[in-house]
């Protein structure tokens, strides 16, 4: 079954600790990408990537980190700079640059500061 | 650049009456747009896309959206609206050939008996 995993779905960190969220794609997809979704302020793109081994920034980049050593892989770290992490993750992938454009979601992962 | 403006953080109907949820965008060479929908604590489902090709575009679940160059819109609507319509329903818009998406605040549906 072809899809987006996104783990975990709830993820709780205490201040001053970075923390890892996994993403992880089946479709083949080139480009991978990074949203922060809170109350009604739609998604924000935090980073994308449209290859392996590289990747920029998107609009809310600060306090984040990601790597893409491999095509299915795409995690996102919240570090201790980020002030304010709490909130809805959410990953997506797209087939890329001439593919079919639109992109598709993992379930989220919802992340709160305790 | 792009963006997406959609009119109306919350938008509340009566079961089996029209839903017309607005969008308007913004795009600096010929935009690819997109709706999807988002259930409570869940990812986002597309629901259509335009790419360019027909400007009225047929979505799942009886949604329909069209494409108006002249006034920058991809309105979406649905003739009767059923109770497991509520949602959020997101508008996005990306560049040809590029596809990063940028999306709306979203708009939230309420369906009332």
């Amino acid at each position: 079954d072809g899809g987006i995993t996104q783990s975990p779905k709830y993820l709780f960190r205490k201040e001053g600790q970075n923390v890892t969220l996994s993403c992880e794609q089946n479709l083949n997809h080139d480009a991978m990408y990074w949203y922060r979704q809170d109350p009604g302020q739609g998604l924000r793109l935090i980073y994308y990537s449209q290859i392996v081994n590289d990747f920029q920034k998107g609009d809310i980049a600060e306090g984040y980190s990601v790597s893409r050593e491999k095509k299915e892989s795409f995690p996102l770290t919240v570090t201790s700079a980020q002030k304010n992490p709490t909130a809805f993750y959410l990953c997506a992938s797209s087939s890329g640059t001439g593919g079919s454009p639109e992109a598709f979601f993992g379930q989220g992962t919802r992340l709160t500061v305790v | 650049a792009q963006s997406v403006t959609q009119l109306g953080s919350h938008v509340s109907v009566s079961e089996g009456a029209l839903v017309l949820l607005r969008c308007n965008y913004s795009s600096s060479v010929p935009p690819y747009l997109f709706w999807y929908v988002q259930y409570p604590n869940q990812g986002l489902q597309l629901l259509l896309k335009y790419t360019s090709a027909a400007t009225l575009v047929k979505g799942i679940n009886g949604f329909e959206a069209e494409f108006k160059k002249s006034e920058t819109s991809f309105h979406l609507t649905k003739p009767s609206a059923h109770m497991s319509d509520a949602a959020e329903y997101f508008c996005a818009v990306s560049a040809s050939g590029y596809n990063k998406l940028i999306f709306g605040a979203g708009t939230r549906l309420a369906v009332h008996p």
